[in-house]
This record gives C-alpha cells, structure tokens and sequence, in this order.
C-alpha cells in the first residue's frame, strides 16, 4: 500500500530563511514522487518530481528535494524563502504512475 | 511545461440541478484522467480515473450514478455532478497524464462548486 506522510501542516520561516518541508512515503516498490505547489483557490503546479533518475532533484522556482531510500523521504527544501512562496504544499507518491496518493499538504507561511 | 484546463472555475447550482465540468488537455494527449475533490484546506480526494473511450474507475465510497464522467476523446473528460446537492459543494479538480508511465499528472486549475 501507498502512502504519504507530510510532518507539520503548518511551516513558518522568515523571509530569506531555508525552507524545509518533510514528506515521508510508503511504497512496497520504488515509487514516483512528486512535490506540487497550490496557491488559494487554484490547482496544483508541479514544482518537481523523481523518476529513478538522479537523486537529488532540481525543480522550478528554486526549490529542491532529496529522494533517500533509506529514510523513504523525499525532503522539500529552497536555500531561501520569497514572500511569493507562501502557499500549500503537497507531497505525492504512485507506483505506477497512474494512481497519485498525496499527502495532507504543507502550508508554508513567509514571515516578511 | 503541459497545459490543462477547467470550465467553469466557479459555478452556483439549485439543489436538485445538475452540474457538468469540462477539463481539456491543451497542448498533449490524455490517455488517463483523473478527477479530485478538495474539500477547504485538506488534500486531494481521488475520486475517479478514466482512461479515454472505456468507462471510468470509481475509488470505493464514490457514488457512479452522481459523479458521472466520460472521456470521449484524449483531450476532454466530463464530470456531471447529477441532482447535486449542498454536501457535494466543494473544489473540484481534474488531472490529465500522458502515455509514458513515468509522465507526471498535470492539474487543472479546478472548479469552485456551490450548491444552495
């Protein structure tokens, strides 16, 4: 079974501060994992996602994330908070690429 | 990067009416799409995946006789919310995929649906 774990509904950081948002999965093969940002009242963009292709995965807007088979993480991170960051985040696995579980998303709050 | 889109992003309905959302793959073709509920400030709901020109797969708990969808072509799949009523106000999300297995799912930008 499918699933995924987003630790803290609600992140706060200061503007110019590192962003982490931690995202936990389950998956009983290796996994697709994705990172999608929702701003209020419109959908999900794709910020970025792991194939089985370099661990370390670049996605837009500065962000990042770590797929560590070990810990099954797959960390969101950005070296420095924007104000236009605000948003929710979520987290999302499949296995075979159809199914998407998300997790219960991140609200990421920029303190100016 | 693949474009999806939603019409209507908001519609008011009597209870009792029933309601149909367009979403369109703009620039790719969609094999499979999927359609989401999002109730306010929790995560997606799955609901259904329709594969074009078969019928839809419907996750356990999803009524197939109230939320009815087709996917006539490879780019448009419909949801008709059928005599709706105030509980099934909520956000309503489509994703569209593309052939690879390894393709991502991209997001419409969603339906606001408000059932007095």
């Amino acid at each position: 079974a499918q699933s995924v774990t987003q630790l803290g509904s609600h992140v706060s950081v200061s503007e110019g501060a590192l962003v982490l948002l931690r995202c936990n999965y389950s998956s009983s093969v290796p996994p697709y994992l994705f990172w999608y940002v929702q701003y209020p009242n419109q959908g999900l963009q794709l910020l970025l996602k792991y194939t089985s292709a370099a661990t370390l995965v670049k996605g837009i807007n500065g962000f990042e994330a770590e797929f560590k088979k070990s810990e099954t993480s797959f960390h969101l991170t950005k070296p420095s908070a924007h104000m236009s960051d605000a948003a929710e985040y979520f987290c999302a696995v499949s296995e075979t690429g159809n199914q998407f579980y998300f997790g219960t998303g991140t609200s990421l709050t920029v303190i100016p | 990067g693949a474009v999806v889109s939603q019409h209507p992003s908001r519609v008011i309905c009597k209870s009792g009416t029933s309601v149909k959302i367009e979403c369109r793959s703009l620039d790719f073709q969609a094999t499979t799409m999927f359609w989401y509920r999002q109730f306010p400030k929790q995560s997606l709901m799955l609901m259904a995946t329709s594969n074009e020109g078969s019928k839809a797969t419907y996750e356990q708990g999803v009524e197939k006789d109230k939320f009815l969808i087709n996917h006539a072509s490879l780019t448009l799949s419909t949801l008709t919310v059928t005599s709706a009523h105030p509980e099934d106000s909520s956000f309503y999300i489509c994703s569209a995929r593309g052939q690879g297995a390894s393709d991502t799912q991209y997001f419409g930008p969603g339906t606001r649906l408000t059932v007095l």
